[in-house]
């Protein structure tokens, strides 16, 4: 069991718009610590997709959007792309287990 | 370019040790904090443990703490992780990793490929 909630699995035809949701708690993303995402193409090492919340590493297409909000953070795709088809992680802190943590993760898929 | 490079997985019996080593290129290595992040196969990422830029702090997950060591060369940009105890559900792929934003704000930036441990009889 995850500290963060992630969806196991979304999905949406090419072009169209998804969001996944990361929930967590008081002790982390409700006690104000950063929310990043990860992506992680099949057979290969994650990748930093987004840090401190909302902003993007160079190279990464601004399709991809983040927020944050309360207890939760989120991460949009828009014009969604077979090239998209991974799995994404959201990472925070949690203060209660003095430890980085990652949500279970959601596999995206592009029908 | 940045390269993070693990080496020394492989199959280990329960209760033994193994040492990774992560061999860093194209950044100032002693500028960063680093850490080991894992991962189950089919299942989801683990962090693992950090390190700061000049060794001077440690921090370990739960499940791995009193077994494993993070530690550094600054010398040689190179990360280590020296894992005893060994226990069936320590087998996982093993990342090396950099890090940005500094404790408790740290997040991941660069991504070896990972060393495969596998701890069975």
């Amino acid at each position: 069991q995850s500290v963060l909630t992630q969806p196991p699995s979304v999905s949406g035809a090419p072009g169209q718009r998804v969001t996944i949701s990361c929930t967590g708690s008081s002790s982390n993303i409700g006690a104000g610590y950063n929310v990043h995402w990860y992506q992680q193409l099949p057979g290969t090492a994650p990748k930093l997709l987004m840090y401190v919340n909302n902003n993007r590493p160079s190279g990464v297409p601004d399709r991809f959007s983040g927020s944050k909000s309360g207890t939760s953070a989120s991460l949009a795709i828009t014009g969604l792309q077979a090239e998209d088809e991974a799995d994404y992680y959201c990472q925070s802190y949690d203060s209660s287990l003095s430890a980085l943590v990652f949500g279970g993760g959601t596999k995206v898929t592009v029908l | 370019q940045v390269q993070l490079v693990e080496s020394g997985g492989g199959v280990v019996q329960p209760g033994r040790s193994l040492r990774l080593s992560c061999a860093a290129s194209g950044f100032t290595f002693s500028a960063y904090g680093m850490h080991w992040v894992r991962q189950a196969s089919g299942k989801g990422l683990e962090w693992v443990a950090v390190i700061w830029s000049d060794g001077s702090n440690q921090y370990y997950a739960d499940s791995v703490k009193g077994r494993f060591t993070i530690s550094r060369d600054n010398s040689k940009n190179t990360l280590f992780l020296q894992m005893d105890s060994l226990r069936a559900e320590d087998t996982a792929v093993y990342y090396c990793v950099r890090d940005r934003g500094g404790w408790p704000a740290d997040y991941f930036d660069y991504w070896g490929r990972g060393a495969l441990v596998t701890v069975s009889s």
